[in-house]
């Protein structure tokens, strides 16, 4: 069946603007996940969802991030006023639910100049 | 000090050769353990997925978790070239079994 899908595969961006990032996962899935990696670094948790609601957003690192998945399915991640620090791929993963395993996607790749 | 250690490598052995990845972590709530591969520009793909200590064989891959030691081990015999990869291990804490804390991965090189 189909992975997790993530687009757009690649964005760039100037500083200060506004970007959404969006992930489809796998159908029956109910937990959902955004991850950040850094070049020459494992994946940095963001958040997770299971079914709507966050049940954990502990790694967004600050107010400008914030991600939604109002039906339980397809989630947006949203960064406002980039930063080029923010310049990363994010990956999305889904699982069946919290307990089982995470099922990665190819990530979007995002270049704030 | 990060949660996950992991040798970054970069690590090149023989075709044949039998490989051993290796990770440390400090946290004791860590029950659910991964090894996942990725390759350049690539998701990471799940290989091993373990709960508590023992063992796990999966085809040419082993997984090993010793909590008393806080180890995890991956290895992979009759390695391939196709092996060649970033393998990352991660964890996860049975409280909260969505997050997973990773290491920053090996990079393993599989020589024809």
């Amino acid at each position: 069946g189909a992975g997790v899908s993530q687009t757009p595969s690649n964005k760039v961006t100037e500083k200060g603007k506004y970007v959404e990032l969006r992930c489809d996962p796998i159908s029956g899935h109910t937990a959902l996940y955004w991850y950040r990696q850094s070049l020459g670094q494992g994946p940095e948790f963001l958040i997770y969802f299971q079914g709507t609601g966050a049940a954990d957003d502990s790694g967004l690192p600050n107010d400008r991030f914030f991600a939604v998945r109002p039906e339980g399915s397809v989630s947006t991640l949203k960064i406002q006023r980039t930063e080029r620090g923010d310049s990363a791929v994010y990956l999305c993963a889904s699982s069946l639910n919290s307990r089982y395993e995470q099922y990665f996607g190819p990530g979007t790749r995002l270049t704030v100049t | 000090q990060k949660e996950v250690e992991q040798d970054p490598g970069p690590l090149s052995v023989p075709e044949g050769a039998i490989v051993s990845l290796n990770c440390t972590y400090s946290n004791s709530a860590f029950q659910y353990f991964m090894w996942y591969r990725q390759y350049s520009r690539k998701g990471p793909e799940l290989l091993m997925y373990t709960y508590s200590s023992g063992n796990k064989e999966d085809g040419r891959f082993t997984a090993q978790v010793d909590k008393s030691s806080k180890y995890i081990s991956l290895f992979i015999r009759d390695s391939q070239p196709s092996d060649s990869a970033t393998y990352l291990c991660a964890m996860s804490a049975i409280t909260n079994a969505g997050k997973s804390t990773f290491g920053d991965g090996t990079t393993l090189t599989v020589k024809p």
